[in-house]
């Protein structure tokens, strides 16, 4: 299947940073999802992406979609303990015609 | 939230026994989908449908397979469930195929 290199990892910052991570493939995509994940629970949607080089927040999250429609961006701003959890990525190829998922970027906001 | 249910949330079986997970959709998507996720991979799709007796395998099919009698359930059955098949299943939704999905709670399969 089609890889998604999720990336960093992992992740520990302080309360209050600014948090960036991002998805790269070789492969080009139609569709970006970003999606949060808390121990013990589904993963929640958090953005969605359907046009390359758009750009879309919500609330303290603004996610791009590659200009190559090959990568995209997450960032979250003035973190808070409650961001805590898995991000992952999904992208979405007519190709395999099905998303694939990154592996995720686990985030621990220190208070 | 597109109302997506999982049941049961956990299961604890024996190698060789047959295992029936059922997914409850209340927001009448076309597509479902069901997925398994590992430590060190991403969610990878086992199978979905795209209507109703309308399904189609995902990149790990093999060992289960699926039903879909009515748009709001979705059945993913392990005939002869095996230690690999040790895993955490969720089951989507979506409107269309490149459209958001939306997921549910999970279900944690021990396969011993």
């Amino acid at each position: 299947g089609q890889q998604l290199n999720q990336s960093p990892q992992s992740m520990f910052i302080q309360e209050g940073e600014d948090v960036s991570m991002n998805c790269t493939s070789s492969s080009i995509f139609n569709t970006w999802l970003w999606y949060k994940q808390e121990p013990g629970e589904g993963p929640v949607l958090l953005i969605a992406l359907y046009k390359a080089g758009e750009l879309t927040s919500n609330g303290r999250l603004t996610a791009q979609f590659g200009i190559t429609r090959k990568d995209s961006f997450l960032n979250i701003s003035a973190s808070i303990p409650s961001d805590v959890g898995i991000y992952f990525c999904a992208g979405y190829t007519n190709t395999g015609n099905q998303f694939y998922f990154g592996t995720g970027t686990s985030l621990t906001v220190i208070p | 939230d597109a109302g997506i249910t999982q049941s049961p949330r956990h299961k604890v079986t024996e190698t060789g026994t047959p295992v029936t997970l059922r997914c409850h959709q209340t927001e009448n998507h076309r597509y479902m989908y069901w997925y398994r996720q590992d430590p060190g991979h991403g969610l990878r799709l086992i199978h979905y449908s795209y209507g109703v007796k309308d399904t189609d395998k995902g990149e790990v099919s093999d060992g289960y397979s699926v039903s879909r009698s009515k748009t709001e359930d979705f059945l993913l059955t392990l005939e002869s469930a095996t230690s690999s098949q040790t895993s955490v299943y969720f089951c989507a939704t979506s409107l269309g195929t490149n459209n958001e999905q939306f997921f549910g709670p999970g279900t944690r399969l021990t396969v011993l």
